[in-house]
């Protein structure tokens, strides 16, 4: 079956970056973007942007823009999420996702776990 | 913050029908498809319905879409207690480059 396994939880000081990983498995990697989504603490969810597994190719969500980098190991159908510059606002549970395409038609019918990112000094 | 805005909360007993309401615009729902999530406490969310009234496989039909103009909604039918979770509404936005929304949430109590 599908399965979207990511990396445990961090704690990170504020103005430093945070890696998150999402582990694919159960479906062709290459066919589906990888998403990114996250949640505050009792708050909504807010998507980040994507990753084609096949090109590298990006597309972010203009707040993240500069902040955010999405990566990818085909090798082992790994997808990286970096997120820099860290504030305690960026304090969330951090989920990837999948969908078939980077934009508009957005099904995200699997969803890791989620990874609890906490920036605090 | 989102341009999708729904009623904080919705209740009913058990057996009754709850409705959740997501208002847009023209540069979100009024132009792209909605769905709808489901996020049970402390889980990941999951897919409810897509393309504005289609359930994925292994959802009950209990559940049901709809859209109209810039608005969207979302009916649970015979509601259970299993149905108390938090339901988000989603579609892309057109604007600032484009980035895909998510409504503000529902937190449905089964009473």
């Amino acid at each position: 079956q599908v399965q979207l396994v990511q990396s445990g939880a961090e704690m990170k000081k504020p103005g430093t970056s945070v890696k998150v990983s999402c582990k694919a498995s159960g479906y062709t990697f290459s066919d589906y973007y990888i998403h990114w989504v996250r949640q505050a603490p009792g708050q909504g969810l807010e998507w980040m942007g994507c990753l084609n597994p096949n090109t590298g190719g990006t597309k972010f969500a203009q707040k993240f823009q500069g902040r955010v980098t999405m990566t990818r190991d085909t090798s082992i159908n790994t997808a990286y999420m970096e997120l820099s510059r860290l504030t305690s606002a960026d304090t969330a549970v951090y989920y990837c996702t999948r969908a078939l395409n980077a934009a508009i038609v957005l099904n995200f019918d699997s969803w890791g776990q989620g990874t609890l990112a906490t920036v605090s000094s | 913050q989102s341009v999708l805005t729904q009623p904080p909360s919705a209740s009913g007993t058990p057996g009754q029908t709850v409705t959740i309401s997501c208002s847009g615009s023209s540069s979100n729902i009024g132009l792209s498809t909605v769905n709808w999530y489901q996020q049970l406490p402390g889980m990941a969310p999951q897919l409810l319905i897509y393309s504005n009234n289609h359930r994925p496989s292994g959802v009950p039909d209990r559940f049901s879409g709809s859209k109209s103009g810039t608005s969207a909604s979302l009916a649970i039918s015979g509601l259970q207690s299993e149905d108390e979770a938090d339901y988000y509404c989603a579609a892309w936005d057109d604007s600032l480059n484009g980035f895909y929304v998510f409504g503000t949430g529902t937190k449905v109590t089964v009473l």
